[in-house]
């Protein structure tokens, strides 16, 4: 399989403690993004890199998110003390040039339940 | 601040029925926008792609249009299908390095 792969698909845990997901784009796509998305809604803009620089974070990214994306190839995003409102299904997305207008191609999502 | 709106919110329609899914923008300044299927607890399909150049596009079964001095998108659907029941939402990347998603509509076919 070639296309965006995400692990684990669910993952469940209690408040307060840390989670990390892990993406895994196409490969030589150089941008990876991550979004948010809450029951209902749409997706909403976390965070994207830049082969392996983070060029931008969104103001819904607190201090207890963090994402890296070490070599420009896999990307990590780690939750610190969780609560419940993150709650949520967190979709990662590859694409292939220099801007965001490029086709972005969507992971299955890891939906994370915090008890 | 809402600037992706979905009309309707879910759509429940018989086997074989036309329909149109609308949907809205406040961002003139668009690069693009894109028409995306999400089926239950799974990620994003992408359907169609129009270039803020563009009118329309067409993929099968399914038509994209984009007016964007009117801000304002349709996806058709033509002679839909019970395996065509999914939510379905469009996205426009604008002046921001995102995309920006409305909340999709939920399409049910009945067979």
């Amino acid at each position: 399989d070639t296309g965006v792969s995400q692990d684990p698909r669910h993952k469940i845990t209690k408040r307060g403690q840390n989670v990390t997901f892990r993406c895994d784009p196409i490969s030589e796509h150089n941008r990876l993004y991550w979004y948010r998305q809450t029951l209902g809604q749409g997706p909403e803009f976390l965070t994207y890199f830049q082969n392996e620089a983070q060029l931008e974070k969104s103001r819904l990214l607190s201090d207890r998110f963090s994402a890296e994306r070490p070599k420009g190839s896999f990307s990590t995003l780690e939750i610190q003390r969780t609560e419940q409102g993150d709650s949520a299904m967190y979709l990662c997305a590859s694409s292939f040039g220099r801007t965001h207008t490029d086709t972005q191609y969507f992971g299955p999502g890891t939906r994370l339940t915090v008890l | 601040k809402q600037e992706v709106t979905q009309i309707p919110a879910a759509l429940s329609v018989p086997e074989g029925e036309n329909l149109v899914l609308n949907c809205s923008f406040t961002d003139s300044a668009i690069y693009n926008l894109q028409w995306f299927r999400q089926d239950p607890g799974k990620g994003l399909t992408s359907l169609l792609l129009i270039q803020s150049s563009q009118r329309e596009q067409t993929s099968g079964r399914l038509n994209a249009s984009l007016d964007k001095s009117s801000g304002r998108s349709t996806l058709y659907i033509a002679a839909s299908q019970p395996g065509d029941s999914a939510t379905y939402l469009c996205a426009f990347a604008g002046g921001n390095n995102d995309m920006r998603f409305g909340a999709g509509t939920r399409l049910t076919v009945k067979p």
